[in-house]
């Protein structure tokens, strides 16, 4: 596609409730980034996949998060039984290369999730 | 250990002044250097970025960056500040991950 997309712009949901937010990557990019972003805050890593690996999931904060990128392009972030320290902005970046850091990342527009 | 500070957590210019924001980083190596630019409901959008060579960068919308080594800083600039600049913005530093300022909030008045 021409950018990147995430889905859904808006969540509301339910303290114990599962929610997974989608990430649709620039079609050419092998790397995939997750960014969880607190209000008031930078964005601070998750996640990231070359392709369908994961090679770092040290951002993570608990182990109710997991992010999938079975087929190298979608990616899914899921977060199970949410919490209200949950709710931030969740941000999704593409890039063409690796982790060289010879790279411009480029964002989705996020997902707001709120954990009522 | 990698790190970016942005020491101004917000910063208030009246439109047509000059503008600029501080970002220092920590990283042992030679550093790619970014700046971000977030406008209300709106994702992060490039503004420059410095990976080697001259270094003074330009980016879009008027923006332009330098990069210090001795002061380890990457500070943005803009000549004239447009109402349409009042944004966040982000400074990053990129190593095995992208680190994130806290970012900088600008506010334009007339």
């Amino acid at each position: 596609g021409a950018g990147v997309s995430q889905s859904p712009r808006y969540k509301v949901t339910k303290r114990g409730q599962d929610v997974t937010l989608r990430c649709d990557p620039i079609s050419s990019h092998a790397t995939l980034y997750w960014y969880q972003q607190a209000l008031g805050q930078g964005p601070e890593f998750l996640t990231y996949f070359n392709y369908e690996a994961q090679p770092d999931k040290s951002g993570l904060p608990s182990d109710r998060f997991s992010a999938e990128r079975p087929e190298g392009s979608i990616s899914t972030l899921t977060i199970q039984r949410t919490e209200q320290r949950d709710s931030a902005m969740y941000r999704c970046a593409s890039s063409l290369v690796g982790t060289s850091g010879r790279e411009t990342q480029y964002f989705g527009p996020g997902t707001r999730l709120l954990v009522l | 250990a990698q790190s970016v500070t942005q020491p101004d957590i917000h910063i208030t210019v009246s439109e047509g002044a000059s503008l600029e924001l501080r970002c220092n980083y920590s990283y042992g190596a030679t550093p790619y250097l970014f700046w971000y630019v977030q406008s209300p409901g709106q994702g992060l959008q490039l503004l420059l970025k410095y990976f080697s060579g001259d270094t003074l960068v330009q980016g879009i919308k008027g923006f332009e960056a330098e990069f210090k080594r001795s002061q380890s800083s990457f500070n943005l600039r803009k000549p004239s500040v447009h109402w349409s600049d009042a944004a966040e913005y982000f400074c990053a530093v990129a190593g095995n991950q992208f680190y994130f300022g806290t970012g900088t909030s600008l506010t334009v008045i007339p």
